[in-house]
């Protein structure tokens, strides 16, 4: 089973277009995660949710959307994408929101803006 | 500025060496470490953490030793076998003044490649 799933697994857009990615944790934890990974691997928080309330807050430009549905869902919505938002994302969930304890992430969208 | 660090971008060791990999850290009031394993199109992975009022952890093939006079981390892999073969993240965490929460900062990452 998986534990923390997203989708879609690529992402290939134009310039200017809106789009979202979704993640799913089915392990019951109260706390999920937007992280951002780039080109050199450098792996980066922009968001942080408990129980749907957002918590972390980086500073991610107001184009990068995160809404929580309910605490097992944790969806990103990018509007007028820009080419230096080529990355891969991904979604982590743990139980505390402490920052402690083991984050486990998903498999990773990797987005490329042309 | 603070930041989490590697010495060693990459390190190429032989089936059945020990590995040592490198984390310098610069923020004093981090308290919770972490390093984490990242394959190749897949997500991190946790591998072990320690917490600031120890100096090192052991878990299974894996050591995690911290030495908070020069704020420097790292993790020691034992018998390293090709399926180690990643990248390695060292992170650290620090409450947000006042806060519950923290948030996990990350360094470059340290590409193991191991030779058969």
């Amino acid at each position: 089973d998986t534990a923390v799933s997203q989708t879609p697994k690529y992402l290939v857009t134009q310039m200017g277009n809106d789009k979202s990615i979704k993640c799913e944790q089915n392990l019951g934890h109260d706390t999920m995660y937007w992280y951002k990974q780039d080109s050199k691997k450098f792996l980066k928080i922009m968001f942080s949710y408990n129980n749907k309330e957002l918590i972390i807050n980086e500073t991610v430009p107001n184009r990068f959307s995160p809404k929580s549905p309910d605490k097992a869902h944790l969806n990103l919505h990018i509007n007028s994408l820009e080419l230096g938002d080529s990355a891969v994302y991904f979604c982590a969930s743990s139980q505390g929101l402490a920052g402690e304890g083991e984050q486990y992430f998903g498999p990773g969208t990797r987005l490329t803006v042309t | 500025g603070e930041s989490v660090g590697l010495h060693l971008p990459t390190l190429s060791v032989q089936e059945g060496d020990n590995s040592i990999i490198n984390c310098a850290y610069s923020n004093s009031a981090s308290d919770y470490f972490i390093w984490y394993k990242q394959e190749s199109g897949k997500g991190p992975q946790f591998i072990i953490d320690i917490r600031s009022n120890m100096d090192k952890r052991q878990g299974q093939r894996v050591t995690v030793l911290l030495n908070k006079t020069v704020k420097h981390l790292s993790l020691q892999i034992a018998a390293t076998q090709p399926g180690d073969s990643a990248v390695y993240f060292c992170a650290e965490n620090r409450y947000a003044g006042g806060t519950s929460y923290g948030k996990l900062t990350f360094g470059q990452g340290t590409i193991l490649t191991v030779h058969p």
